[in-house]
């Protein structure tokens, strides 16, 4: 079974500063999507930023950019610029493409990120 | 656009009661997820659905069932409630369910508390 891991239950930092989250995975697949989700106190979760496996690439979204290490089954998000608006629960999830990608999204614990104004 | 709507949006229910959750997802999309979170945990992963079949099932007891309508709104069934069963349940709704990838839009969830 693949599993998710969020190893900082808390992070924070002050606004206009730059944050990295950290994510690792574990996984016998080679063909999978990764993603990062927010979930602000209103709870309606948001995808901040995905990335395919079989892309290099690492993805960037303005001021979120990932750095995926697929080897070492690594992907944390850098918040560049914090805003008061970033404080939320931020999820790492990842998705298998095989089987139809009928398990579902597999989510690590989360961590809360707070901005020190 | 409405995003993807669930009601109610606070439940309150005893020990072994029912309860029933429902979730309308964005207009055009065929598939809808279900993930319960409970406090201070991510989301896992309990059904999928696409056109009205299950399509994917989470780690889950029978107790926990689920359907897909027509107009492809969706309902959550969770039977002989324990108070393991309190949580944060969401719906997510997408275009498909196969290997392409496709963004999957949460609801605002359901908090069920079971006293």
């Amino acid at each position: 079974a693949q599993t998710v891991t969020q190893s900082q239950p808390e992070m924070s930092v002050q606004e206009a500063e730059t944050v990295t989250l950290s994510c690792t995975y574990d996984t016998s697949e080679s063909d999978y999507y990764l993603f990062w989700y927010k979930q602000p106190p209103s709870r309606q979760m948001i995808l901040v930023i995905r990335q395919e496996a079989y892309k290099q690439q690492n993805a960037t979204e303005n001021r979120f950019s990932v750095n995926f290490q697929k080897a070492a089954k690594s992907f944390s998000l850098k918040i560049s610029d914090s805003q008061l608006g970033d404080a939320a629960m931020y999820f790492c999830a990842y998705h298998l493409t095989s089987g139809g990608g009928a398990d579902g999204l597999t989510f690590g614990k989360g961590t809360h990120l707070i901005i020190q104004p | 656009d409405a995003g993807v709507t669930q009601s109610p949006t606070h439940l309150i229910k005893t020990r072994g009661q029912h309860v029933t959750l429902r979730c309308s997802p964005i207009s055009g999309h065929k598939s809808v997820s279900w993930y319960q979170q409970v406090l201070g945990q991510g989301p896992q992963f309990i059904f999928q659905y696409y056109e009205k079949e299950e399509r994917g099932r989470g780690n889950f007891p029978d107790r926990f069932s689920a359907r897909q309508f027509p107009n492809y709104s969706s309902e959550l069934n969770v039977n002989a409630l324990l108070l393991g069963d309190s949580a944060l349940y969401l719906c997510a709704s997408s275009h498909r369910w196969d290997r392409e990838i496709n963004e999957q839009f949460f609801g605002p969830g359901t908090r069920l508390t079971v006293l």
